[in-house]
């Protein structure tokens, strides 16, 4: 089964700085990664995705975030974060059940905390 | 409005009661999904529907029993629930599998058990 690492429960930044969310898989075959975020009291919402082409894919609000093979990782990136940029950020990779379905297999979440 | 609606959005029960949650989409999609969010876990994938039929039960205890009468609607019976089940159960769906696809989440059913 794959498994994917978010390596910062809590990120704190303040208004205007960049972030940097790091997301680790482990996989030995070829994978589709996406992002999810996770507003307060809401259900998650798809934030980008890679499946495959260009390694750097955007999202409308000004995140992106970069598939490196090498080193199996897909770290979500803003040059500059909002207020509104406050919620939780799930990593998630497709897998294939034993039924031949695919599932999404998510990381435990980070939480971006942007302050005034 | 999501698309994928669920109800209630808060239940407590007693470890003895019989509940369910209920999860409705409008969004034409054939898949549908069970999650169990707990705090500190990564989601757990619970069961997966596909064209009305399980094609997942992550070896999830009898006590959850899921029920999938049409490709729109979706049921999780609850009977003799553990304190530690107590978490944020969310359903999804999508348009064919979710391997490229997009999962649409309803906003959860907050479960506590006592």
């Amino acid at each position: 089964a794959q498994s994917v690492t978010q390596l910062d429960s809590q990120v704190p930044v303040f208004e205007e700085a960049p972030v940097e969310l790091r997301c680790n898989y482990s996989s030995s075959v070829s994978v589709y990664l996406f992002w999810y975020v996770q507003y307060p009291n809401q259900g998650l919402q798809l934030l980008l995705k890679y499946l495959s082409g260009s390694t750097l894919v955007e999202s409308i609000n000004g995140f992106e975030a970069e598939f490196n093979k090498s080193q199996t990782s897909f770290h979500l990136r803003k040059p500059s974060v909002h207020i509104s940029d406050t919620a939780e950020y799930f990593c998630a990779v497709s897998e294939t059940g034993t039924s031949g379905y695919s599932t999404l297999t998510f990381g435990k979440g980070t939480m971006l905390l942007v302050s005034p | 409005e999501t698309g994928v609606t669920q109800t209630p959005r808060h239940l407590v029960m007693g470890m003895t009661n019989k509940k369910s949650l209920k999860c409705e989409q409008h969004l034409g999609h054939n898949a549908m999904y069970w999650y169990k969010q707990s705090a500190k876990k990564p989601l757990e994938l619970m069961f997966v529907y596909n064209f009305k039929e399980q094609t997942e039960n992550n070896s999830v205890p009898s006590r959850f029993s899921p029920e999938c009468p049409n490709s729109s609607h979706l049921f999780l019976h609850l009977h003799t629930l553990q304190p530690e089940d107590s978490a944020l159960y969310l359903c999804a769906s999508s348009l064919g599998q979710a391997i490229t696809g997009e999962l649409f989440f309803g906003e959860g059913s907050r479960l506590t058990v006592l």
